[in-house]
Formats: structure tokens, C-alpha cells, sequence
């Protein structure tokens, strides 16, 4: 199975901050690789996709980028609605797998 | 619009099962794979299996097998989820989701809790 490995695993930000997690996978994904938001008692939503492209509607202060291992999220600058678990996940194989989330909290 | 609609919250005894449904809609059901999706308490996301509708084709993870079974019926786009021998360990949020790429869908979520 592929693990993904996100980092940090919580961090402390204040409105207007720039925000970066990264997720590393144990093997080559291509660009097979999403990123979900989660807000308490919600479902995931979607933020991107292929590690690069946004999904219709999501802000364009979300980026992402990478490519094989390594990757990025990135939110240019943070938003009170932001505040939120961030996960990644690899759909290159069976059986997907997600990493294990980053809480972003007020400072 | 695209709508994943889940079964309402169940309470199971251990060793029991559950069946939760997932009715879609406003999308060509047979044309996307379903997956499942849970998450413990305080926890995060596992990914359980799906199936390819117009194929009934399924792919298991691991750590459920023999004890999941995911199913559809394209005359009702409905989907299913169902898990026996349940143990404390299998409360948790049940989601079923299009998930992959652009298209990307998921349901309200089915708390399951099992508790004796």
C-alpha cells in the first residue's frame, strides 16, 4: 500500500498568513493526488485535484503543486473560514489512502 | 445538481452488521465508480472499498476483507455499504463519495455506533 505522510500535523496561524502543508507519499503517485477540507460534523470537500488543478468554486488563494512524491497546499492568505483539517490523498492505486491531517487553528 | 444522500444514523451490537445506503442523483450513476470512506471518532479518513456500478465490479482494502461487501442498484442509483461482525472499533462516520479527479461528491456521512 502507498502511505502518505503529511506534515505538520497541526500548526498555529493568524488571518492573512500564508499557509503551507506538504504530503509525501512512499512511492511515486504522478499526479495522482487530491486535497480535502474538513470542517467539524462535515464531509470532506474537495479542493483540488491531479495536485495542481482547483475544483469549481474552491477560492484561488488554494494552490497545490508537486509531482511524484512530494507535494504542496498551500493557502496564499488565510481566511476565518479556512480554519479546518486538511487532508491528502493518493487515488494512483488501490487502495487509496489519506494521510492522517493537518489542523490549522487560530493564533 | 449532484446529490449523495445516506441512510440515517444506526446503533448495532457487537458482532452484528449494518447496511447503509447512498441514493444518488443528478449524475449517470452507472458511470462512476462509489467508494466508501469512514472516520472514527476524532480520527481521520479510511478508505473501505468501492464498485464500479455498470460492472458491479468491487475492490476491497485490506483490512476489511471477508467482512465488507459494497453493492449497487442502477435501477434506483442507490448504492450500498454493508459490514458484519462489527466491533467498538467500527463506530464511526460511514461516507460514500464519487471521489477522483474533477468529479468529486460525497454524501452527509451515517453515524454507526456499536455499543453493547
Amino acid at each position: 500500500d502507498i502511505q502518505m505522510t503529511q506534515s505538520p500535523s497541526s500548526l498555529s496561524a493568524s488571518v492573512g498568513d500564508r499557509v503551507t502543508i506538504t504530503c509525501r507519499a512512499s512511492q511515486g503517485i504522478s499526479n495522482y493526488l487530491a486535497w480535502f477540507q474538513q470542517k467539524p460534523g462535515k464531509a470532506p470537500r474537495s479542493l483540488i485535484y491531479a495536485a495542481s488543478r482547483l475544483q469549481s468554486g474552491v477560492p484561488s488563494r488554494f494552490s497545490g503543486s508537486g509531482s511524484g512524491r512530494d507535494f504542496t497546499l498551500t493557502i496564499s492568505s488565510l481566511q476565518p473560514e479556512d480554519f479546518a483539517t486538511y487532508y491528502c490523498q493518493h487515488y494512483a492505486a488501490y487502495p487509496y489512502t489519506f494521510g492522517q491531517g493537518t489542523k490549522v487553528e487560530i493564533k | 445538481q449532484v446529490q449523495l444522500v445516506q441512510s440515517g444514523a444506526e446503533v448495532k451490537k457487537p458482532g452484528a452488521s449494518v447496511k447503509v445506503s447512498c441514493k444518488a442523483s443528478g449524475y449517470s450513476f452507472i458511470s462512476y465508480y462509489m467508494h466508501w470512506v469512514r472516520q472514527a471518532p476524532g480520527q481521520g479518513l479510511e478508505w473501505m472499498g468501492t464498485i464500479y456500478p455498470s460492472a458491479a465490479a468491487t475492490t476491497y482494502a485490506q483490512n476489511f476483507q471477508g467482512r465488507l461487501a459494497v453493492t449497487s442498484d442502477t435501477s434506483t442509483s442507490t448504492g450500498y455499504m454493508e459490514l458484519t461482525g462489527l466491533t467498538s472499533d467500527d463506530t464511526a462516520v460511514y461516507y460514500c463519495a464519487t471521489l477522483g479527479g474533477a468529479f468529486d461528491y460525497w454524501g452527509q456521512g451515517t453515524l454507526v455506533t456499536v455499543s453493547s
